[in-house]
């Protein structure tokens, strides 16, 4: 079963725009972790942020900014302002236990 | 430099031949981790390592080896490589068991 969904596979922007990037999880655990990681085209995988099941604060770094809500299992991700150097895969993931869950990934493009 | 490598980055070999590929870390991390990456999969755990001799399962182990004799090295061989196994290979570690994982680079692999 899918644990990670995140429904947009494309999104692209001009430059500037705004882009929210969705993130729902499935878990019957009552502790768990949260992360988002970002694959540039460059390849490798790069962590962003991390958030704990007990902490529902937002989190603001930079352009940065995630929404986490229990109440609906998201942990949505903003881009403010976007860049052509946040072009990117931009993946969602669960840690239950050791275990992490990715997500398929969403493929943010921004154009000049 | 400390952190997270893998050798070789690109490899390329034929079907039934054998292949390892290594990750070296430099944070004394107990946790470590091999993934495969593939288009429409997304990240896929192959094996994981909980601390020196100890390895286990993930979701997809076959036609995989790994091993650990020293808690800095953890390599992954495929003791006779098919097609399938064409792929991008990555290296992740964590010191503690639910964590922030840190990944390698990655190694793409080409089996001919």
């Amino acid at each position: 079963a899918q644990k990670v969904t995140q429904a947009q596979t494309e999104i692209s922007v001009v430059e500037k725009e705004d882009v929210t990037l969705d993130c729902v999880y499935e878990t019957r655990d009552t502790t768990y972790y949260l992360f988002w990681y970002k694959q540039p085209p460059s390849g490798e995988l790069v962590f962003l942020i991390r958030r704990n099941s007990f902490d529902e604060q937002n989190e603001i770094s930079g352009r940065y900014s995630w929404n986490f809500q229990k109440s609906t299992s998201s942990f949505n991700f903003t881009i403010t302002a976007s860049q052509v150097v946040d072009s990117a895969v931009y993946f969602c993931a669960l840690s239950e236990d050791y275990k992490l869950s990715f997500g398929a990934g969403t493929t943010v493009t921004v154009r000049a | 430099d400390a952190g997270i490598t893998q050798s070789p980055r690109y490899k390329i070999t034929e079907t039934g031949r054998q292949v390892t590929l290594m990750c070296h870390q430099t944070w004394s991390h107990s946790y470590m981790f091999w993934y495969r990456q593939d288009l429409g999969h997304g990240l896929r755990l192959i094996y994981y390592s909980a601390a020196a001799d100890i390895t286990d399962k993930g979701e997809v182990p076959d036609g995989y080896v790994v091993s650990r004799s020293k808690t800095e090295n953890f390599p992954l061989t495929l003791e006779s490589a098919t097609r399938s196994q064409t792929s991008v290979y990555f290296c992740a570690s964590t010191e503690q068991k639910i964590g922030t994982q840190y990944f390698g680079p990655g190694t793409r692999l080409l089996v001919l």
